[in-house]
């Protein structure tokens, strides 16, 4: 089963411009967390953020949750084309210890 | 970070055999680690969950006698596909996190292994 959607499915920005993603979930979460793939490879993990936090920052990466909209989103400032990869968000759902993950966003960062 | 090691990354099987992936945690200790399955351009659909010592717990729809599981130790865990057929044919990873403090960590992703049925 997957916990959510996301959106969009598929991004294509210019190098330099900024990438957006949004993840929306089911069930109440002790935290949300994202990962980042490469294509035909495993998922690295890119930023978790609790439940009691509203935003989080890693480098050029923010991150928003709304726990009351059940919505998060993934923010990569001054894209390169190296940030091509697809996008994941992962929840454990009521606090299980198992990972569920969403939709996922395809970005292409052109050059 | 720490490190999950999956083997093989690519394998071709005729149909009826069976195929053993392995997955390993290299540095750190997994009660628990989890078997997902990914198509082409989808995300990842969790199959199961492996505990160590204990039998596995599997998903809603994925049929546990098609894929066993075995987590012998705290550190690999291995998932058959049992007589494989060209439907099986997918993208297989695995994951681990870490026992201690495993509530608000991140967890850890295999290699992931392409397994093509012929």
């Amino acid at each position: 089963s997957q916990q959510g959607e996301e959106d969009p499915q598929a991004l294509s920005i210019q190098e330099g411009e900024n990438a957006t993603m949004n993840c929306s979930y089911k069930t109440s979460i002790n935290n949300l967390q994202w990962y980042r793939q490469n294509s035909g490879r495993g998922l690295v993990h890119l930023i978790l953020i609790r439940s009691n936090e509203r935003e989080k920052h890693s480098g050029r990466l923010r991150v928003t949750l709304d726990t009351s909209k059940k919505s998060s989103s993934l923010l990569i400032t001054a894209s390169r084309a190296a940030d091509t990869a697809s996008y994941f968000c992962a929840t454990p759902p009521d606090s299980s210890y198992k990972l569920i993950f969403g939709s996922g966003t395809r970005l292409l960062v052109r050059p | 970070g720490a490190v999950v090691s999956q083997h093989p990354s690519r394998v071709i099987c005729k149909s009826g055999t069976s195929v053993k992936i392995e997955c390993r945690s290299l540095d750190f200790q997994a009660t628990t680690m989890f078997w997902y399955r990914q198509f082409p351009k989808q995300s990842l659909m969790l199959m199961a969950t492996s505990n160590e010592g204990s039998k596995a717990t599997y998903e809603q729809g994925v049929e546990k006698d098609k894929f066993l599981i075995n987590h012998a130790s705290l550190t690999l865990s291995t998932l058959t596909v049992t007589s494989a057929h060209p439907e099986d044919s997918s993208f297989y990873i695995c994951s681990a996190r870490d026992r201690k403090g495993i509530m608000n960590t991140e967890a850890f992703f295999g290699q992931g292994t392409r397994l093509t049925v012929v």
